[in-house]
């Protein structure tokens, strides 16, 4: 299957800081990225769809401003958590969409990122 | 609304056979999806369904009824390994991916 490559894997932070987490599609174009957040024993929750070259489409609920996506290529998008507070502590999971002549849209996940905020 | 239901938890025996189970009501239907989760990681995709009837891929194999609204994931030979919480998922008309909230299997010696 297809490869997704998230970086970093866990970063601890201070309250206050921001930061950036990176999702790559390795072996294949992804014109449609995914950024969900799982807390603790919770289902995986849709953050927001990002499209290269456009902007994000946020979920009810989640700030815009406090979660910056960046999809500048068909292989990257950047999730960036700004001004980060220990509430925002969670893991973080990217995916990305390949699209198969003939064959079904298929969504692989990256590694995920566990983010700490002291 | 959209819903995906399946069991939270279920408990089976090393080399045995256990069925999970996912309902799911959506706006459209482009696809059923399973997913492993292990405790910690990433889901990792597993199968996927569009039309009726059973797709077999080793030790796993994934049913659909599209007219019932009904899938299961089937799971032979059971090792410990497979303790981890299994995703359904559907592709609904906007080929959005609805997510069930998992169930957790949990394998006994």
């Amino acid at each position: 299957g297809a490869v997704v490559s998230q970086h970093p894997s866990w970063v601890i932070c201070k309250s206050g800081t921001s930061v950036k987490i990176e999702c790559r599609s390795l072996d294949f174009q992804a014109t449609t990225m995914f950024w969900y957040r799982q807390f603790p024993k919770q289902s995986l929750m849709l953050m927001a769809t990002s499209n290269e070259g456009s902007k994000a489409t946020y979920e009810q609920g989640v700030e815009k401003d406090k979660f910056l996506i960046n999809h500048a290529s068909l292989t990257l998008s950047t999730l960036t958590v700004t001004s980060a507070h220990p509430e925002d502590s969670s893991f973080y999971i990217c995916s990305a969409r390949e699209r198969l002549a003939g064959g079904p849209d298929t969504q692989y996940f990256g590694p995920g990122t566990r983010l700490t905020v002291l | 609304g959209q819903n995906i239901d399946q069991p939270t938890e279920m408990t089976a025996t090393e080399g045995a056979i256990v069925q999970i189970n996912c309902t799911y009501q959506t706006s459209g239907f482009n696809g059923l999806f399973w997913y492993q989760q292990h405790a910690g990681e990433a889901p990792t995709f597993l199968s996927y369904n569009v039309l009726d009837g059973l797709e077999e891929k080793g030790r796993f194999s994934s049913f659909l009824s599209r007219s019932k609204g009904y899938s299961y994931l089937l799971l032979k030979e059971l090792q410990m390994k497979d303790s981890a919480s299994y995703l359904c998922a559907v592709m609904d008309s906007n080929y959005q991916l609805i997510w069930g909230a998992g169930t957790k299997l949990i394998i006994k010696p």
